[in-house]
């Protein structure tokens, strides 16, 4: 079974610069997540979408991020214009049906540092 | 709003040594409880689920525990490995609200270990 797919692996930019993520989950996976991990943290979860619904962005900061899942299968995450604080590991992961008693699967991540 | 701590932040430990690792809870009113390993560079896995009716999950040679009525999980890992080596992070589900069907973990800042061969 494949896992969860992110691209890039890595991205530089500068401030006020905009930037985007791609996610492609699980086959299968009704629901779709991006957290943020700033070094030296735990992961902040910034949306929940299920199939092509949001179900949770209440930590996502809508003036400078946005994302979609237009189709109920991959998703992209964008930041504009992008802040220093920004510069973190964007973490994608999915889950069958979103259940709070399933286990999620993540990807490895896009790396992004804002100069 | 729950706060998820976990002590200490990085361990050493020498090959085959049984270790333990601790996470606490400011808020016992959990769904469950999971722990994960994060390898440098890589995504999270999952590593144990424990829903808060239970007490304990076993897998291969590690064991975690929940008490929930006192905020305190611990993860053990019997004859650790140089594999072992990574970065644990537990994390804690709220019980789900009617409807709204969000699954927000909280998770710690974890425990980075490192197996010393």
């Amino acid at each position: 079974e494949a896992g969860v797919a992110q691209s890039p692996r890595y991205k530089i930019i500068e401030k006020r610069q905009s930037v985007a993520f791609w996610c492609n989950p699980i086959s299968g996976h009704a629901t779709l997540y991006w957290y943020q991990q700033i070094l030296g943290q735990g992961p902040k979860l910034l949306i929940q979408f299920q199939n092509n619904g949001v179900v949770d962005d209440s930590q996502l900061p809508k003036d400078r991020f946005s994302a979609e899942r237009l189709k109920g299968v991959d998703s992209t995450l964008k930041i504009q214009p992008a802040k220093l604080e920004d510069s973190a590991v964007y973490l994608c992961a999915s889950s069958r049906t979103g259940a709070t008693n399933e286990k999620l699967f993540f990807g490895s991540g896009t790396q992004l540092s804002v100069l | 709003k729950q706060e998820v701590t976990q002590i200490p932040a990085a361990l050493s430990v020498p090959e085959g040594e049984n270790l333990v690792l601790n996470c606490s809870f400011t808020d016992s009113a959990i769904y469950n409880l999971q722990w994960f390993r994060q390898d440098p560079g890589k995504g999270l896995t999952s590593l144990l689920l424990i829903q808060s009716s239970q007490r304990e999950q076993t897998s291969g040679r590690l064991n975690a525990s929940l008490d929930k009525s006192s905020g305190r999980s611990t993860l053990y890992i019997a004859a650790s490995q140089p594999g072992d080596s990574a970065t644990y992070l537990c994390a804690v589900a709220p019980f789900p609200n009617s409807g709204a069907g969000s699954y927000q973990l909280t998770f710690g800042k974890g425990t980075k270990l490192s197996v010393i061969p």
